[in-house]
């Protein structure tokens, strides 16, 4: 699986867009890109996942680079209840591998 | 209804003893995890278990043995329990091997303390 870096923290005002950066240089053509969030002394929590194309559900948006090296997630209006760790994960989609979680981004939203 | 339940949620025990947590998820997925989140918050896959036949086996100590029973169910069984073995360990289950939509669902975690 191609390696994720992610800024170990950040700050977002409540109300505000909170917008998480992953680099995954390394993806291969075949590689998905996966969010998840873990809020303190919680399982982790599914978010969003795409290949190519720029995604929205009713949690966040991903977009995805055109040369796919990089991704966004997107909180379009950041609550209090969104201060997480927030994991972006690359993996091939049809594996049967697990998922392995990085050090992820810790972000805290503020009032 | 709780998707993915573990139980404990908290276990304290001396080192040496042995102890299970388990984990049943009624979802109806065919595949499950076990995962270790450690005390720098790491999260680390154990074992994966697809229509009770183990996929995936991470470099785990033997002391550590998982059972399913059935599809529902993933148990983790540690023998001689050491201070390392101190950690959350998460339960989690996706449809499929191939986890096509990389949605796994996680249980609450339970936390396990060795003294």
């Amino acid at each position: 699986d191609a390696k994720t870096t992610q800024p170990t923290s950040m700050d977002c005002a409540e109300g505000r867009a909170a917008n998480l950066p992953c680099n995954h240089s390394t993806i291969s053509g075949n590689e998905y890109v996966y969010w998840y969030r873990q809020i303190h002394s919680q399982g982790p929590q599914y978010i969003i996942h795409g290949l190519k194309n720029n995604e929205t559900n009713e949690m966040a948006s991903l977009i995805i680079t055109e040369d796919r090296k990089s991704s966004t997630l997107i909180l379009p209006h950041a609550t209090l209840r969104d201060t997480a760790v927030y994991y972006c994960i690359v993996r091939v989609g049809n594996s049967g591998y697990a998922l392995n979680f990085g050090k992820g981004t810790s972000l805290l939203v503020t009032p | 209804d709780t998707a993915v339940s573990q139980t404990p949620k908290y276990l304290v025990t001396q080192m040496g003893n042995d102890k299970s947590i388990k984990c049943e998820q009624n979802l109806g997925h065919d595949t499950m995890y076990w995962y270790k989140q450690d005390s720098k918050k790491f999260l680390k896959i154990m074992f994966s278990y697809n229509n009770k036949e183990l996929i995936i086996n991470e470099t785990v100590p033997n002391r550590f043995s998982p059972k399913s029973p059935d599809k529902a169910h993933l148990n983790l069984h540690i023998n001689s329990l050491e201070l390392g073995d101190s950690a959350v360990y998460f339960c989690a289950s996706s449809q499929g091997v191939a986890a096509n939509t990389g949605e796994l669902f996680f249980g609450e975690g339970s936390r396990l303390t060795v003294l």
